[in-house]
C-alpha cells in the first residue's frame, strides 16, 4: 500500500516568510510524528499526535513553530517567521500505535532552505 | 533518560568483508532499540528492531544485531557487505509513547 508522503519535497523560502509542510501518514495509523534532520543537530523528535488526545509538543524548539492534525490524518507543519537556522530536512513519520515497541514509518521527508 | 551513541561517524569496508556498526545506550529500563538506514535522497527504513523477545535480531538485507545488556550495547554487523549497502545507519532507542531518540549516524562506504 501507499507509504507516507510529504509534500513540497523541496522548498526555498526568504527569511521572516511562514511556511506550512504537509504530511499524509499511512491510512489508519493513530500516531502521527514529526522530526527534523539537520547537519549540525541530527535526527531530532519534534511533536507527534496520537489519536484524538493533546499532541505532545515537548520538541519544538520555539513558539514559531506549531503542527495540526486534522481529522486524525493529514497534518501541517508550520513554521512563522522563518530564520536560516530553520533550514534542514523535515521528516514525518506514522505507525500504527505509540507504544515502545511499535515501528515508526517514514516519509521521504521536506527540505526547507531558508535564504 | 535513554540516549545512544553511535561509536564511529564514518566506517569504510571492502565489498565481501564484514560489517560492524556499533552503538551503546543508556536507559533506565529495559529498552526498545532499532536500526534504520537512509539512503541518499531516500526516507528511514528500518532494518531491525530488539524489543526484548530474543538478545539477538535478525533484520532485512543480511544485517542482524545483538542485545548485549552487560555491555549496553547493540552493535549492528553483517557478514559480507554489497555495494548497495551504502548508506548511512542510525542506532536508535524508543523513549516510551514511541519518541525516538536517533543517534548521530554512521555513514557507510564500501570499496569494490
Amino acid at each position: 500500500g501507499a507509504g507516507v508522503s510529504q509534500s513540497p519535497s523541496n522548498k526555498v523560502t526568504e527569511k521572516g516568510k511562514d511556511v506550512e509542510l504537509r504530511c499524509d501518514p499511512i491510512s489508519g495509523h493513530t500516531a502521527l510524528y514529526w522530526y527534523r534532520q539537520s547537519l549540525g543537530q541530527g535526527l531530532e523528535f519534534l511533536i507527534y499526535f496520537q489519536g484524538n488526545s493533546a499532541p505532545d509538543k515537548s520538541g519544538l524548539p520555539s513558539d514559531r513553530f506549531s503542527a495540526e492534525r486534522t481529522g486524525g490524518s493529514v497534518s501541517t507543519l508550520t513554521i512563522q517567521r522563518t530564520q536560516q537556522e530553520d533550514s534542514a530536512v523535515y521528516l514525518c513519520a506514522s505507525s500504527r500505535r505509540t507504544d515502545q515497541v511499535t515501528e515508526q514509518y517514514f516519509g521521504p521527508g521536506t527540505r526547507l532552505t531558508v535564504t | 533518560a535513554q540516549s545512544v551513541t553511535q561509536l564511529d561517524s564514518h566506517v569504510s569496508v571492502s565489498e565481501g568483508t564484514p560489517v560492524l556498526l556499533r552503538c551503546n545506550y543508556s536507559s533506565s529500563y529495559s529498552p526498545s532499540l532499532f536500526w534504520y538506514v537512509q539512503h541518499p535522497n531516500k526516507g528511514l527504513q528500518l532494518l531491525l528492531k530488539y524489543t526484548s523477545a530474543a538478545t539477538l535480531v535478525k533484520g532485512i538485507n543480511g544485517f542482524e544485531a545483538e542485545f548485549k545488556k552487560s555491555e549496553t550495547s547493540f552493535h549492528l554487523t553483517k557478514p559480507s557487505a554489497h555495494m548497495s549497502d551504502a548508506a548511512e545507519y542510525f542506532c536508535v532507542v524508543s523513549r516510551g509513547q514511541g519518541n525516538l531518540i536517533f543517534g548521530k549516524g554512521t555513514k557507510l562506504s564500501v570499496k569494490p
